[in-house]
């Protein structure tokens, strides 16, 4: 159980274009997900936090509005990189917590974003 | 802000070795502490926890115990197997509730 899925795997889009990536938990209603952004080499970075029906909450120095971040059900987060640059080419993670005194996420397999 | 260093890889090793992945961590009073592991193509998963000082954590034959005198939190494991191929992440939860990740650990086991 507590299977969380992405969509895409992989993306390559052009410089200016915007891209969406979908983050749903399969088995679990989740009431928090998380975005988070990997540089090679380099650990996870929270980008931000979404809870279902409400507005993210953004790390500092994330950009809300490059980053759009919608929690519109409790099985389904999505993550629009807007006007997308070459510079936002990363790995992204999301997660899901269903409960919400727990400690525990569970992770997506990532979605490799290329911008050229 | 907390913060968690663990040991840079890549680390290989033959199959049946022994395994120790370094980490140390930073927080004000003593935060739940984890191991992540991340297989290929895959999401990460827990692979153990420990939540107060001397607890040890353990599964699939990999343990780690929370250190406070010495502010760490090293993974170990007795004999490796090629599936044991992956990166492992230390990880702590900090006082905002947020997972704080060290930059991960990529382990190559050969045959």
């Amino acid at each position: 159980g507590a299977v969380v899925s992405q969509h895409p795997s992989w993306v390559i889009c052009k410089s200016g274009t915007s891209v969406k990536i979908e983050c749903r938990s399969l088995d679990f209603q989740a009431t928090t997900m998380f975005w988070y952004r990997q540089f090679p080499k380099q650990s996870l970075m929270l980008m931000a936090t979404s809870n279902e029906g409400s507005k993210a909450t953004y790390e500092q120095g994330v950009e809300k509005d490059k980053f759009l971040i919608n929690h519109a059900s409790l099985t389904l987060s999505t993550l629009t990189v807007t006007s997308a640059h070459p510079e936002d080419s990363s790995f992204y993670i999301c997660s899901a917590r269903g409960d919400e005194s727990s400690y525990e996420q569970y992770f997506g397999p990532g979605t490799r974003l290329t911008v050229t | 802000g907390d913060s968690v260093t663990q040991m840079e890889g890549p680390v290989t090793l033959s199959e049946e070795a022994f395994l120790t992945i370094n980490c140390t961590y930073t927080a004000t009073g003593y935060p739940s502490l984890f191991w992540y592991v991340q297989y290929p193509g895959e999401g990460l998963q827990l692979l153990l926890k420990a939540t107060k000082a001397d607890d040890k954590g353990s599964n699939k034959g990999f343990e780690a115990t929370y250190r406070k005198e010495t502010t760490s939190f090293h993974l170990e494991k007795g004999s490796v197997q090629v599936s044991d191929s992956a990166v492992y992440f230390c990880a702590l939860f900090d006082s905002w509730g947020k997972l704080q990740f060290g930059a991960g650990t990529q382990v190559v086991v050969t045959p």
